[in-house]
């Protein structure tokens, strides 16, 4: 059973509009999340995190909306340039600790010059 | 280029034989983490050293699976006797404070 759940394997988006990476889960007591990007041939490096006690934050073209409510983030692009392709792994903890971060499976992010 | 550094990038072998990885973090990166990724999902947390001290294992640590990080340093992860189930990416990160986390780029073993 999934706690993090990233329901779009893939996504295209054409240069200069905006990307919406989604990212569910089903943990009520997950309190910091991250986002993650990889590119092929390396690890993922660190993006983007919010926790719980805001729904908003911002990094530069990066913004991450947080909706505890409907246990639901994304992670929005803009503008989306074709060096933001690569898969997108959301990550999601009880705590901050790096043992407890449970990730989704990731999307894979395509933008078309 | 995170500075953190995994040896070999791929290692293909016969199953039944046993497999050593190694992780070089930066001398900063007092906790340490592996994790396996396998085709089509996130890594999974497999353990992590705080310095030399393990201190915590995933259930998904078989007894076949083995972890050091002799004198706080780099960390070895090896597997014995390995199965095709074992076929994965084998990523290692270090983390020098919350949400720091800079990962190697992964050694990819492929179990025949």
């Amino acid at each position: 059973d999934q706690q993090v759940k990233q329901n779009s394997p893939s996504l295209s988006v054409q240069e200069g509009r905006i990307s919406i990476l989604n990212c569910d889960y089903t943990n009520s007591m997950f309190d910091y999340f991250l986002w993650y990007k990889k590119y092929p041939a390396e690890g993922p490096t660190f993006l983007i995190s919010i926790s719980s006690i805001k729904d908003k934050n911002e990094d530069g073209r990066f913004t991450v909306f947080l909706n505890k409510s409907a246990k639901h983030l994304s992670l929005h692009i803009v503008p989306s340039q074709p060096g933001d392709s690569a898969v997108y792994f959301c990550a999601a903890s009880e705590d901050n600790y790096g043992q407890n971060f449970v990730f989704g499976p990731g999307t894979r992010l395509s933008v078309l010059p | 280029d995170t500075g953190v550094s995994q040896n070999p990038r791929h290692k293909i072998t016969k199953r039944g034989q046993n497999v050593t990885f190694r992780c070089d973090p930066i001398s900063e990166h007092n906790r340490l983490y592996w994790y396996r990724q396998t085709l089509g999902q996130g890594p999974e947390f497999l353990t992590y050293f705080q310095n030399e001290a393990q201190l915590e294992k995933s259930r998904l640590l078989s007894d076949r699976f083995s972890a050091e990080r002799p004198k706080g340093s780099f960390s070895t992860l090896e597997i014995q006797r390995t199965e095709q189930g074992d076929s994965a990416m084998y990523l290692c990160a270090g983390e020098g404070g919350p949400n720091e986390q800079f990962f190697g780029p992964g050694t990819r073993l492929t179990v025949l």
